[in-house]
């Protein structure tokens, strides 16, 4: 079984601010696969990423970056320059096939 | 990236009836998955759904409340039976499409239920 912890309710920050949102996965599997997804107020799902457990590399793309780190079973993200376009709910999630989440964390960007 | 076409988007239905919800993907694909979101709350995974096999359902779920159909590699169903007020929820359909896009969720199917 899996178990995702994202300890983060709720965040708010003003604009242009950064902001890191936590996520913990825990899981005996080897192989695995995490994901970032953001659920704005129109309640679609938006896929930001996709890791593989095999690869630590960080990443960055635009604004967004993550951080993934296997002995410590963390994969933050991290908004530089945060927007309000940015306010959503954001959910971690992990798995191979279907995935478990987290409870997600909500953002507010202030103006 | 595939496109899901999920219907009906909302219904408010009557305690004690069924709902199906229909699940349509322009591409063929293996699995295809079921999520709940309660209210304020995060996904939670109903069953994965392999054609031509029984779904599998995850703990706390069952094929009596949540049976569910998957005739072809583009289509499948979950009817919710039998109703109640605590089956207000949003359900989603997903697919893998691979590593560039990660799982496709459709837009939903939010239900209350009176």
């Amino acid at each position: 079984a899996q178990k995702v912890t994202q300890a983060q309710t709720e965040i708010s920050v003003v604009e242009k601010e950064d902001v890191t949102l936590d996520c913990v996965y825990e899981t005996r599997d080897t192989t695995y696969y995490l994901f970032w997804y953001k659920q704005p107020p129109s309640g679609e799902l938006v896929f930001l990423i996709r890791r593989n457990s095999f690869d630590e590399q960080n990443e960055i793309s635009g604004r967004y970056s993550w951080n993934f780190q296997k002995s410590t079973s963390s994969f933050n993200f991290t908004i530089t320059a945060s927007q309000v376009v940015d306010s959503a709910v954001y959910f971690c999630g992990g798995g191979a096939d279907g995935l478990t989440f987290g409870k997600g964390t909500h953002l507010i960007i202030q103006p | 990236s595939a496109v899901i076409s999920q219907k009906p988007s909302r219904d408010i239905c009557q305690r004690g009836t069924s709902l199906t919800i229909q699940c349509q993907v322009d591409s063929q694909v293996t699995m295809m998955f079921w999520y709940r979101q309660q209210p304020g709350q995060s996904l939670t995974l109903i069953a994965t759904a392999n054609q031509g096999s029984e779904a599998t359902y995850e703990s706390g779920f069952v094929i009596d409340k949540f049976p569910i159909s998957r005739p072809n590699l583009t289509f499948s169903t979950l009817t919710v039976s039998n109703m109640s007020p605590e089956d207000s929820s949003i359900y989603l359909c997903s697919v893998f499409v691979g590593t560039t896009y990660g799982y496709t969720f459709g837009s939903g199917t939010r239900l209350t239920v009176v």
